[in-house]
């Protein structure tokens, strides 16, 4: 049974470039045809898409956070990882990865959310 | 891309039924059929639901059905009860090979 878990500062100051790492443990993450994405939530908001990166590296990102998003993947360490650059407070939120069996199935597995929050 | 329309709250009692409505554009949902539902409790991550306009994953009850109209999906939970008191969010995977969510809707069990 696959599980993730998102790890990196709970803290970044504007202007700074967030970095969150999922790790994934009970299946490979580069085998198959997964898709790893990332979803972030900010307090009391709904859920908003960030992007996804396929397990042998290809990406798609929100139109809205393209600019600023890139992702990538780590297969010796089985993780992957999202940066988001020139944060503000509007990016302050709960982060969630997820996974995605294939390219249109559903986010049937997620881990269980990191805050982090942006301030100076 | 713009979020899907959902309602923002919705109330029932315990054993009737309710349905949330989820609504885009063609672009969101007229080529795959790839509309999923999350269910969210406080401070949990969500769960999913349905799948596929309508189908459940294993270990989900049979209270919980979906369906697609045009651009309006919709979930409906029959014989409500107490723990189904959540937020409700649609998703559907786009032209653009993206994916993206309703604003999400609180369900009352009142």
């Amino acid at each position: 049974q696959v599980q993730l878990e998102e790890s990196g500062p709970g803290l970044v100051k504007p202007s700074q470039t967030l970095s969150l790492t999922c790790t994934v443990s009970g299946v490979s993450i580069s085998s198959g045809t997964y898709y790893w994405n990332w979803i972030r939530q900010p307090a009391g908001k709904g859920l908003e898409w960030i992007g996804r990166v396929y397990g042998r590296g290809s990406t798609n990102y929100n139109p809205s956070l393209r600019s600023r998003v890139s992702l990538s993947v780590d297969t010796s360490k089985n993780q992957f990882s999202l940066y988001l650059s020139s944060v503000t407070a509007a990016d302050t939120a709960v982060y969630y990865c997820a996974r995605q069996f294939s390219g249109t199935t559903p986010l049937d597995s997620w881990g269980q959310g990191t805050l982090v929050t942006v301030s100076s | 891309q713009s979020a899907l329309t959902q309602p923002a709250s919705v109330s029932g009692s315990p054993g009737q039924s309710i349905t949330i409505s989820c609504t885009g554009t063609s672009s969101d949902f007229g080529v795959y059929n790839s509309v999923s539902w999350y269910q969210q409790h406080p401070g949990k991550a969500p769960k999913l639901m349905i799948y596929d306009v309508s189908n459940r994953p294993s270990g989900v009850s049979n209270r919980f059905s979906g369906s697609k109209s045009g651009n309006t999906a919709s979930l409906t939970i029959s014989g409500l009860q107490a723990e189904d008191e959540a937020d409700y969010y649609c998703n559907s995977y786009t032209i653009s090979s993206t994916w993206v969510f309703g604003g999400g809707t609180r369900l009352t069990v009142l």
